[in-house]
């Protein structure tokens, strides 16, 4: 089945302690995406990456990083997670070219407290 | 700053009932995407409209691409509980930009 697996689903964590999301994908696809929904401000992108090794930065990448080093793979790194980066999050991934869709994973909700 | 406007906000009709929701922007977007989220999951994409005036059919849902590209319509015909959802559409230019959702509640 296509899809786009994200793990963990929920993560409860302190502030200060590094933690990763990991993010895979088994479509092939070139571009990979990470978003954070909050109430009131929609789905905002964090990161993107193009290909392997081509990452950019979105719309709100303060405190996050990612790494492409595999075509399937999109880890979203918080070095120091803060209180304000709780949120929900979700890896996306499409072909290449912008008229394609975007499969979602299920989602990752982060607590940091 | 691109910004897509969603309305309503808020749905909230009973079983039968026909609804519209709307996608408003000031920016032209090479292809427009909708999508629906139920709770707990990420988004479904339904539909990619690319063509100005395109009309899409998904069984019960018709979506509409305006003659200018900057905005766009999706209507359902008779909705189902099982169309309760958020809705989001997503314009395409140099990056995606989500609109800011309605959330559609159908009761039986």
């Amino acid at each position: 089945e296509a899809q786009v697996t994200q793990n963990p689903r929920y993560l409860i964590t302190v502030t200060g302690k590094k933690l990763t999301v990991t993010c895979s994908q088994n479509m092939n696809h070139e571009y990979m995406s990470w978003y954070r929904q909050d109430p009131g401000l929609g789905l905002r992108q964090i990161y993107y990456s193009m290909n392997v090794e081509v990452t950019d930065k979105g719309d709100v990448p303060e405190g996050y990083k990612v790494s492409r080093k595999e075509k399937r793979n999109f880890p979203l790194i918080l070095e120091s997670p803060s209180p304000n980066q709780t949120s929900l999050y979700f890896c996306a991934s499409r072909t290449a070219g912008g008229v394609y869709g975007y499969t979602f994973g299920s989602g990752t909700r982060l607590t940091v407290v | 700053t691109q910004l897509l406007e969603q309305s309503p906000q808020f749905l909230s009709i009973q079983e039968g009932e026909n609804l519209t929701v709307y996608c408003n922007s000031s920016s032209v977007f090479s292809s427009l995407q909708w999508y629906r989220q139920e709770p707990g999951e990420g988004p479904v994409l339904l539909v990619t409209v690319v063509t100005g005036g395109e009309v899409k059919k998904l069984k019960r849902l018709t979506f509409q691409f305006g003659d200018a590209r900057k905005d766009s319509s999706l209507h359902i015909t008779a909705a189902q509980p099982g169309d309760t959802g958020l809705y989001l559409c997503a314009g395409a230019s140099d990056k995606l930009i989500f609109g800011t959702g309605t959330r559609l509640q159908v009761f039986p």
